[in-house]
């Protein structure tokens, strides 16, 4: 089982719908959860983080996290085509710097 | 200014050469990582460094040296290029807390093609 797994998609929405991505993870002790874009061919860029149970929202996107089931997802609202990117989910445990990322979602936003 | 820059952006070698990969940042962080790409876009961590010491070793062939001379540069040195070394590599800083609200900042990349 790998630590951080995504459905590697794509992930096809229309210009102005939600896309919904989701991640599991396998160490109970992670306490930290990061959501990464990476646009093809482009670095990694941090684009939302949550650390407690529930959602946290930042502009269109939102972050939901449950512990207990050990899920976090990603929900991108009014999708445009310049969501188009690789999403990555990434879990760090409490101590130490060590971030594992999952292999990704591509989501494509047809206009 | 370019925060964390990686040189070369591109290498194609041949099996068995030896490459290096150079990294610098410019953020004042103390904390540098090189991770791994693969073609399935798996991001996998190799090493990193806090102020020049080693504090993560993950599984990695010792064909692959990494060397940080201070703590803004970090470099990787890849000996006996095999086939599965094709990859991104990326570099990447974060403060060394990296608790809650850090993050990590990406150079890059380097892609690296071995014939």
């Amino acid at each position: 089982q790998k630590e951080v797994e995504q459905n590697s998609g794509p992930l096809s929405v229309p210009e102005g719908a939600i896309a919904s991505l989701n991640c599991t993870y396998s160490d109970r002790v992670s306490q930290s959860f990061f959501w990464y874009r990476q646009y093809s061919g482009k670095s990694p860029e941090l684009i939302m983080s949550i650390y407690s149970n529930g959602d946290k929202e930042d502009g269109r996107f939102t972050a939901q996290l449950n512990k207990a089931s050990q899920y976090v997802s990603l929900l991108i609202r009014d999708s445009q085509p310049s969501d188009s990117a690789t999403y990555l989910c990434a879990v760090r445990r409490a101590a130490g710097n060590k971030l594992t990322f999952g292999g990704g979602t591509r989501v494509l936003v047809k206009p | 200014d370019t925060a964390v820059s990686q040189t070369p952006k591109y290498l194609v070698t041949q099996m068995g050469n030896d490459k290096s990969i150079k990294c610098e940042q410019n953020l004042g962080h103390d904390t540098m990582y090189w991770y791994k790409q693969d073609s399935k876009k798996f991001l996998k961590i190799m090493f990193s460094y806090n102020n020049k010491e080693l504090i993560i070793n993950e599984t990695v062939p010792n064909r692959f040296s990494p060397k940080s001379p201070d703590k803004a540069h970090l470099n990787l040195h890849i000996n006996s290029l095999e086939l599965g070394d094709s990859a991104v590599y990326f570099c990447a800083s974060s403060s060394s807390a990296l608790v809650r609200g850090g993050e990590l900042f990406f150079g890059e990349g380097s892609r690296l093609t071995v014939l």
